[in-house]
């Protein structure tokens, strides 16, 4: 079975830190992402990376920052955090000329 | 531009009860359709998915058929139960981009 694992189920910060938020896969994938969960809104997509040391930018990728320098490790960086950036972050995986996304568990990222 | 729209929740069912979660796309090409879904506290996980259009996606009771004339991809069970309760996305992908696009996500709740 395809795992993906990420860091941290919940975070505390504070406005204005600097912020990793790690993701792990376990299947070899080229394809990772990264994705915001807010209620009313669905998913939205921050950054994805098709390969390593690849990225392109998602719907919103204000404020957020990627690092893909492993195949299996995709990292979203927020530079200096912000209270609208509180949100459930999830990370997912697919494989090259793939169509299904395997997602990880989230982290519950609350900045104050 | 391409989107997903599906029915706002929160659902509340008795267990036993049939459901049905709407939702419909736009899209300039032909793109596969799916269906996640959020189990609480969790990641979100594959639940069925059609390619093509009057295909039809099941999975654990789950049914939804691509309608490209109405544009739509509904899901459906014939009997809900009480582990059912999730919430669901409906989404669309594939293709060259290897981005979903999401909907805003369905809470389902089924009641004993």
């Amino acid at each position: 079975d395809v795992k993906v694992t990420q860091s941290s189920r919940y975070l505390v910060k504070r406005t204005g830190e600097k912020v990793f938020l790690e993701c792990v896969q376990d299947m070899d994938h080229e394809n990772m992402f990264w994705y915001r969960q807010d209620p009313g809104l669905g998913l939205r997509l921050i950054y994805f990376s098709y390969d390593v040391k690849m990225k392109e930018k998602g719907d919103i990728p204000e404020g957020y920052s990627v690092s893909r320098e492993k195949k299996e490790r995709f990292s979203l960086i927020l530079e200096s955090a912000s209270t609208n950036q509180t949100s459930m972050y999830l990370c997912a995986s697919m494989e090259g000329g793939g169509e299904t996304q395997y997602f990880g568990p989230g982290t519950r990222l609350l900045v104050l | 531009g391409d989107s997903v729209t599906q029915m706002e929740g929160p659902v509340t069912l008795s267990e036993e009860a049939f459901l049905t979660i709407n939702c419909t796309y736009t899209a300039t090409g032909y793109p596969s359709l799916f269906w996640y879904v959020q189990y609480p506290g969790e990641g979100l996980q594959l639940l069925l998915k059609a390619t093509k259009a009057d295909d039809k996606g099941s999975n654990k009771g789950f049914e939804a058929t691509y309608r490209k004339e109405t544009t739509s991809f509904h899901l459906e069970k014939g009997s809900v139960q009480v582990s059912d309760s999730a919430v669901y996305f409906c989404a669309q992908g594939g293709g060259a981009t290897n981005k979903l696009i999401f909907g805003t996500g369905t809470l389902l709740a089924v009641q004993p």
